[in-house]
């Protein structure tokens, strides 16, 4: 079965600190991930996907098939990375995508 | 650009009505659009997927007679709640799927349903 596991809902840093976003994943065939934000009382918009292989707005994420991961870094968080974040799986012909719970990451001045 | 609207962005009805949500891609078209459903502090979960000129496929779980979905035209997905309940209040969200080369989901604001 497709699923998601995002295991923090909440994760709080001081400006500057490096922040980690966890995601693990579980697919039988060949995963397409994605990183989504959703800024207070904006819709939900792409970060980043792993077959860019780019970094936006200073995150960068990389695909580890061996653990099944996607987890979402960035090396000095600004507090303008306050936000909701989700991991979300696709793959397959039908192009949906399966989302994570979400991880609430609240940068602190 | 692309740019997905949704009307309204908030409804609330009494218990037995129906209510309907439009999705609207406004500057690219799309054959395959999706309907997923948020409850508060929860993620967003699939309901169905909505195929321009064919019927949607409906996830596992999600009633297709109490959810009836339309995509009438390479812009428009409607999705009725027919004879809402209390328990159908929640935040309803669609995305158009914009098919080139980065096959992106792009989303809407995003509806809030109260049912009373």
């Amino acid at each position: 079965a497709q699923r998601v596991t995002q295991p923090e809902k909440l994760l709080s840093v001081f400006k500057g600190a490096p922040v980690e976003l966890k995601c693990n994943y579980s697919y039988s065939g060949s995963p397409e991930l994605f990183w989504y934000v959703q800024y207070s009382r904006q819709r939900l918009q792409l970060l980043l996907r792993h077959i860019s292989r780019e970094s936006i707005k200073g995150f960068t994420a990389d695909l580890n098939k061996g653990e099944t991961s996607f987890h979402l870094k960035k090396p000095f968080a600004q507090e303008e990375d306050s936000a909701m974040y989700y991991c979300a799986l696709g793959g397959g012909a039908t192009n949906k995508l399966i989302f994570g719970t979400g991880t609430l990451l609240a940068v602190q001045p | 650009g692309a740019v997905v609207s949704q009307h309204p962005s908030w409804v609330i009805c009494k218990s037995g009505t129906s209510v309907k949500i439009e999705c609207r891609s406004l500057d690219f078209q799309a054959t395959t659009m999706f309907w997923y459903r948020q409850f508060p502090k929860q993620s967003l979960m699939l309901m169905a997927t909505s195929n321009e000129g064919s019927k949607a496929t409906y996830e596992q779980g999600v009633e297709k007679d109490k959810f009836l979905i339309n995509h009438a035209s390479l812009t428009l997905s409607t999705l009725t709640v027919t004879s809402a309940h209390p328990e159908d209040s929640s935040f309803y969200i669609c995305s158009a799927f914009k098919a080139g080369h980065k096959n992106e989901q792009f989303f809407g604001p995003g509806t809030r349903l109260t049912v009373l």
